[in-house]
C-alpha cells in the first residue's frame, strides 16, 4: 500500500505570493491533518479534515486555508506569504473510525519544504 | 490544555548502549500515545502507538511504556546503532490533532 504523498517536495516563493500544497493520503484513509514544523516552534497543528469537513483548526491566521476532496486528497493554501511561513509542511492521514478522538496510528508524508524569500 | 515535554533535548551515546528517551504530558486523560522518528529534513515515521489500556508496546529493539497516572512514557532502545541517529518525538491526541513534544535528538557514535 502506497504511503502518504505530498507535492511538491520543495518550493521557493517570494513574500506576497501564494502557494498551494497537495497531500494524497493512504488509500482508504479518511482523515487528513496538516502540520507546520519550524526549528523554533516545533510541530504545530494547522487543520484536520474528515470526509471533506474541517473538524479542527489550529491557531494560524486566515491566510492559511485548506480543503479536502471527495477522494480524501487534501490541499492547503497560504496566501500573502511572509518570511515566517518558511517551514516544513507535513501532512498526515489515518483511517479515523469517525469518532472525535484519534484511535489509530497517524501516518505522515515526507513533507513540503517551503522557503519564502 | 495538553502540554508534552521531552527531556533531554539532545543525547549522544556510543554504539551498543541501551538508552531511554522520556516523554511527559500534563493531562493524563489520553486515548493513546505515539512515538515517531524523524530523520533530518524528512517526514515522521511512526514507531509505536500505545493505547491507554496498554502498559507496553514492543517492536524489535524498541520498547515503549506508558504510565497514564504519572503522565509519563518512555522509549527504550536496546543495543543502539548509528542508524538509530534521528530525532524522536512523542505525541498525544487532543480533539482531532496531535500535540507533539519538541523531540529528543539522538546521536549514536560508531
Amino acid at each position: 500500500k502506497a504511503g502518504v504523498t505530498q507535492t511538491p517536495r520543495y518550493l521557493i516563493k517570494t513574500r506576497g505570493q501564494q502557494v498551494t500544497l497537495s497531500c494524497s493520503p493512504i488509500s482508504g484513509h479518511r482523515s487528513v491533518s496538516w502540520y507546520q514544523q519550524t526549528p523554533g516552534q516545533g510541530l504545530q497543528f494547522l487543520f484536520e479534515y474528515f470526509s471533506e469537513t474541517q473538524r479542527n483548526k489550529g491557531n494560524f491566521p486566515g491566510r492559511f486555508s485548506g480543503r479536502q476532496f471527495s477522494n480524501s486528497r487534501s490541499e492547503m493554501n497560504v496566501s500573502t506569504l511572509e518570511l515566517g511561513d518558511s517551514a516544513l509542511y507535513l501532512c498526515a492521514s489515518s483511517f479515523a473510525s469517525g469518532g472525535v478522538e484519534y484511535q489509530e496510528t497517524q501516518y505522515f508524508g515526507p513533507g513540503t519544504r517551503l522557503l519564502v524569500l | 490544555k495538553q502540554e508534552v515535554t521531552q527531556i533531554p533535548a539532545a543525547l549522544s551515546v556510543p554504539e551498543g548502549e541501551n538508552l531511554v528517551l522520556n516523554c511527559s504530558f500534563t493531562d493524563s486523560a489520553i486515548y493513546n500515545l505515539q512515538w515517531f522518528r524523524q530523520d533530518p529534513g524528512k517526514g515522521l515515521t511512526s514507531l509505536l502507538l500505545i493505547q491507554s489500556s496498554q502498559r507496553e508496546q514492543t517492536s524489535g529493539r524498541l520498547n515503549a511504556s506508558l504510565d497514564k497516572s504519572s503522565g509519563r512514557s518512555t522509549l527504550y532502545i536496546a543495543a543502539s546503532q548509528p542508524g538509530d541517529s534521528a530525532t524522536y518525538l512523542c505525541a498525544v491526541p487532543r480533539s482531532e490533532k496531535l500535540v507533539f513534544g519538541k523531540g529528543t535528538k539522538l546521536t549514536v557514535n560508531p
